[in-house]
């Protein structure tokens, strides 16, 4: 079954540290999906990929990066850990973009100290 | 800015009853809407979706949608414990995937 799988599960970091999420999607879609959730803000969108080399940001996408190189994977890069990026982080894809129905990976619960 | 409101609960219904949340939206311009399920540490997980005014059925979910009013709800027939969980709304208004705006969700507990 095509399935979408984030690792890591659960990743504790120190400030400034350079930190990859990774991003796996068997889905073969093309639209890739970055959110983060946090209490008392629900979802919001980081960065988003339509295809291959094509990245965009999203609504809170300072401090973070994407880049897209094949089909299957969007690893979401923290350049500089902040307290503030302490969230859970949710990769999602869709075989459209627009009002096509979101298919989220398991999460990666982040922790910056 | 574009927002989708939802009463965050808990909303507490007992088992068998039904269970009722609700969505307003702020942009007019918005083509179609979606419930998502989100069980405490898990994905969100795709419920329905609705483009037209009116209702639309699955199951025991009910989708009922008013343009006019901008008011989106999902009505959930015995309901089960199995219901509780946190239930996300989302509208889409266009311009691709930055046109998706999610609620911050409502807290659904069923009572046995």
């Amino acid at each position: 079954d095509a399935e979408i799988t984030q690792s890591p599960r659960h990743k504790i970091t120190e400030t400034g540290r350079q930190v990859t999420l990774a991003c796996h999607q068997t889905w073969n879609h093309n639209n890739m999906f970055w959110y983060r959730q946090d209490l008392g803000h629900g979802l919001r969108l980081i960065h988003y990929s339509y295809g291959v080399q094509d990245t965009n940001k999203g609504e809170v996408s300072d401090g973070y990066s994407v880049s897209r190189s094949n089909t299957e994977d969007l690893p979401l890069t923290l350049e500089s850990a902040a307290s503030s990026q302490t969230s859970v982080y949710f990769c999602a894809s869709s075989e459209r973009g627009g009002p096509s129905p979101l298919h989220f990976g398991n999460g990666t619960r982040l922790t910056v100290t | 800015q574009k927002e989708v409101e939802q009463n965050s609960g808990p909303l507490s219904v007992p088992e068998g009853a039904i269970a009722s949340l609700n969505c307003t939206y702020s942009d007019r311009g918005s083509q179609s809407f979606f419930w998502y399920r989100q069980y405490s540490g898990k994905s969100p997980e795709l419920i329905m979706f609705i483009y037209s005014n009116g209702d639309k059925e699955d199951g025991r979910f009910t989708a009922q949608l008013n343009k006019a009013s901008q008011y989106v709800s999902l009505l959930i027939r015995d309901s089960q414990p199995s219901d509780s969980a946190t239930y996300l709304c989302a509208d889409y208004s266009g311009g691709g995937a930055d046109g998706l705006t999610f609620g911050k969700g409502t807290h659904l507990i069923i009572q046995p």
